[in-house]
């Protein structure tokens, strides 16, 4: 089955970490880029950051930039976000995405189920 | 970054009555060299992820019905339910690709009056 797993969400004081994990399966994980979306409960979508299939270009949301880093191991099908300094408005599902088509960033097709983060003291 | 403005932020409409929801850019999705907007429309239903149905402005995905149409160029779109369906309640998104920093709309809330 074509999925995607996101774990690692939990419940953070501020300025603390957490590392997400997505677990791909069902297709060839390495040729495609790979992305995480947010989303406060009840509230919008917001792109977070994303990463091309050999992790040689990586590019973030300007409220994230310098906090969060992404990264894959294509060996172990995995998607990570690394999360350091975290905000109370950083509270949200984070969802890992996998474009339509390999090769290409835009249409975003596979959705996991998504994760929550949720930062208080 | 690309600002994505839908209207209206919710509407209501009848069973089998046509939806229209709307999408305004900040700046032109349209890349002239391929001659394609960079707009796609989502929609999402409570407790699930969002769903892919409209990709390049106009282009159903696999497995959408075809109630569902994508319309418009440049800055202005529009997404269009024909006949609408029980099914179809769900908050439905507009997202623009053209800028490496990928932007959504607010949402619009779609219900049955």
């Amino acid at each position: 089955e074509v999925q995607l797993v996101e774990s690692g969400g939990g419940l953070v004081q501020p300025g603390g970490s957490l590392r997400l994990s997505c677990a791909a399966s069902g297709f060839s994980f390495s040729d495609y880029w790979m992305q995480w979306v947010r989303q406060v409960p009840g509230r919008g979508l917001v792109w977070v950051s994303r990463i091309n299939s050999d992790g040689s270009h990586i590019v973030y949301a300007d409220s994230v930039r310098g906090r969060f880093t992404v990264s894959r191991d294509n060996a172990k099908n995995t998607l990570y976000l690394q999360m350091n300094s975290l905000r109370t408005e950083d509270t949200a599902v984070y969802y890992c995405v996998r474009p339509l088509n390999s090769g290409w960033y835009g249409e975003l097709k596979l959705w996991g189920q998504g994760t929550l983060v949720t930062v208080s003291s | 970054d690309i600002v994505m403005t839908q209207s209206p932020d919710s509407l209501a409409v009848s069973l089998g009555e046509r939806a229209t929801i709307n999408c305004k850019s900040s700046q032109s999705v349209l890349y002239r060299s391929s001659n394609k907007n960079y707009l796609g429309w989502y929609q999402q239903k409570p407790g699930q992820p969002p769903k892919l149905l409209i990709y390049w402005a106009s282009t159903r995905e696999s497995g959408v019905p075809d109630r569902f149409s994508g319309s418009g160029s440049g800055t202005d779109f529009t997404l269009t339910i024909s006949s609408l369906q029980a099914e179809d309640v769900a908050v439905y998104y507009c997202q623009q690709y053209l800028d490496a920093r990928i932007t959504f709309g607010q949402g619009t809330r779609l219900e049955i009056k």
